[in-house]
């Protein structure tokens, strides 16, 4: 089984409010991973956490706050988002930093 | 400066006709490892093959095939047969075992594969 669940799928914010994007694995992965991707470009990394622990941050602006609860989960806090920042937000997950990522349906958020 | 080079922005074929994609990489590393992923219109990046830098040898699973060449830095991908359902995205991806890079995919611009009925 190789499958990373991502929640919502879609999601329409202003640019004042907070919400949370939400991935799920059950594959014991203990590397996890968000991206981004505009359209027609390839994802962007923005965030490994390995081991629950933060282990990269690709100088993203600190309205995109990433967070590990448990090995399982990973979260994506948004908060006072730009217009810019629509994109389709993938979430990944591979047994460790150097294997094989595997990816979720992404959400794709829009800003208004 | 882009690591990972994939030349071809689109292909267009009919059906039962074959696809190859090409990717060039660039790396100074002696371990690292090159992916490709499909990407179809639904969004999801589908991973396809794996290749670390030590294994050359090349493989044909199904209608897939790959051609992994250090010499000339390229890991092509063809699809024998196309099918209308493989139309989508293709990234080519690497991945350096450098301190700095751990963890990270760099990918390819992407190419775009039409078939048509």
């Amino acid at each position: 089984d190789t499958e990373v669940t991502q929640t919502p799928k879609h999601l329409v914010m202003g640019m004042t409010n907070k919400k949370s994007l939400k991935c799920e694995q059950h594959m014991g992965h203990r590397a996890m991973y968000w991206y981004k991707q505009k359209a027609k470009k390839p994802p962007e990394l923005m965030f490994v956490y390995s081991y629950e622990k933060l282990s990269i941050n690709e100088s993203v602006p600190s309205r995109f706050s990433p967070e590990c609860p448990n090995s399982s989960l990973l979260n994506l806090h948004l908060h006072a988002l730009q217009p810019e920042d629509s994109a389709l937000y993938l979430c990944a997950s591979s047994q460790h930093s150097e294997e094989t990522q595997y990816f979720g349906p992404g959400t794709r958020l829009l800003v208004l | 400066a882009q690591k990972v080079t994939q030349a071809q922005t689109e292909i267009s074929v009919v059906e039962k006709e074959d696809v190859t994609l090409d990717c060039v990489y660039e790396t100074r590393d002696t371990t690292y490892y090159l992916f490709w992923y499909k990407q179809p219109p639904s969004g999801e990046l589908v991973f396809l093959i794996r290749r670390n830098s030590f294994d050359e040898q090349n493989e044909i699973s199904g209608r897939y095939s790959w051609n992994f060449q250090k010499s000339t830095s390229s890991f092509n991908f063809t699809i024998t047969a196309s099918q209308v359902v493989d139309s989508a995205v293709y990234f080519c991806a690497l991945s350096e075992m450098t301190t700095d890079s751990w963890g990270k995919l760099q990918f390819g611009a992407g190419t775009q594969v039409v078939v048509t009925p």
